[in-house]
């Protein structure tokens, strides 16, 4: 079974702060990629970074980095310098290469950044 | 390029009524994808396309849900017999395949209430 969880329901940080969320996955599969969505309020998911798995290198976007650790399932994303526009859902995702690329995706973790 | 386009935004129903939602994909896009997100959830993966084929069926939730993508276009997504179990916001992406990990492009989803 593939699973994907996030175990931080909820989080907040302080405007120009860092903070990290976290995601373990689950998979036997070795050609896999992880990402992770943002989803502001009644808004629709924006990709916010991507990883391929097989890349040991981990993936940074401006602000928006990942720690991949692949022996540990683990995926999490660190956000610098807090803006107030990252409030929003956090969802971490993985699809699998053969099977059709369909995301498999945890609970998601509610970030509100303070001013 | 307007993005992922869903209609309606919104659809309030009586329990036993059928229901029809749509997708318009980014246009280039040859694979389309329906999950449902329930209150508190991530997003859980229904079915999805590649052109007009449907390449993966069996995670639809029922005989009840059916969704077709007819000249590899638009799809919609039907839903007979609506029970109040259905509630959810349903989810249409849409991704160019690149052999693997593309990146799904969103739609705003539409939210079904069965009352």
């Amino acid at each position: 079974a593939q699973t994907v969880t996030q175990s931080q329901p909820e989080m907040s940080v302080q405007e120009a702060e860092t903070v990290t969320l976290s995601c373990t996955y689950d998979t036997s599969e070795n050609n896999y990629y992880l990402f992770w969505y943002k989803q502001p309020p009644s808004r629709q998911m924006i990709l916010v970074i991507r990883q391929e798995a097989y890349k040991q290198q981990n993936a940074t976007e401006n602000r928006f980095s990942v720690n991949f650790q692949k022996a540990a399932k683990s995926f999490s994303l660190k956000i610098s310098d807090s803006q107030l526009g990252d409030t929003a859902m956090y969802f971490c995702a993985f699809s699998i290469t053969n099977t059709g690329n369909q995301f498999y995706f945890g609970t998601g973790t509610s970030l509100t950044v303070i001013p | 390029d307007t993005g992922v386009s869903q209609d309606p935004r919104h659809k309030i129903t009586k329990r036993g009524q059928n229901v029809t939602f749509r997708c318009d994909p980014i246009s280039e896009h040859n694979r389309l994808y329906w999950y449902r997100q329930t209150l508190g959830q991530g997003p859980e993966f229904l079915t999805y396309f590649q052109n007009e084929a449907q390449l993966e069926k069996s995670r639809l939730l029922s005989d009840r849900f059916s969704a077709e993508r007819p000249k590899g276009s638009f799809s919609t997504l039907e839903i007979q017999r609506t029970e109040q179990g259905d509630s959810a916001m349903y989810l249409c992406a849409s991704s160019l395949a690149v052999g693997g990990g593309d990146i799904q492009y969103f739609g705003a989803g539409t939210r079904l209430s069965v009352l």
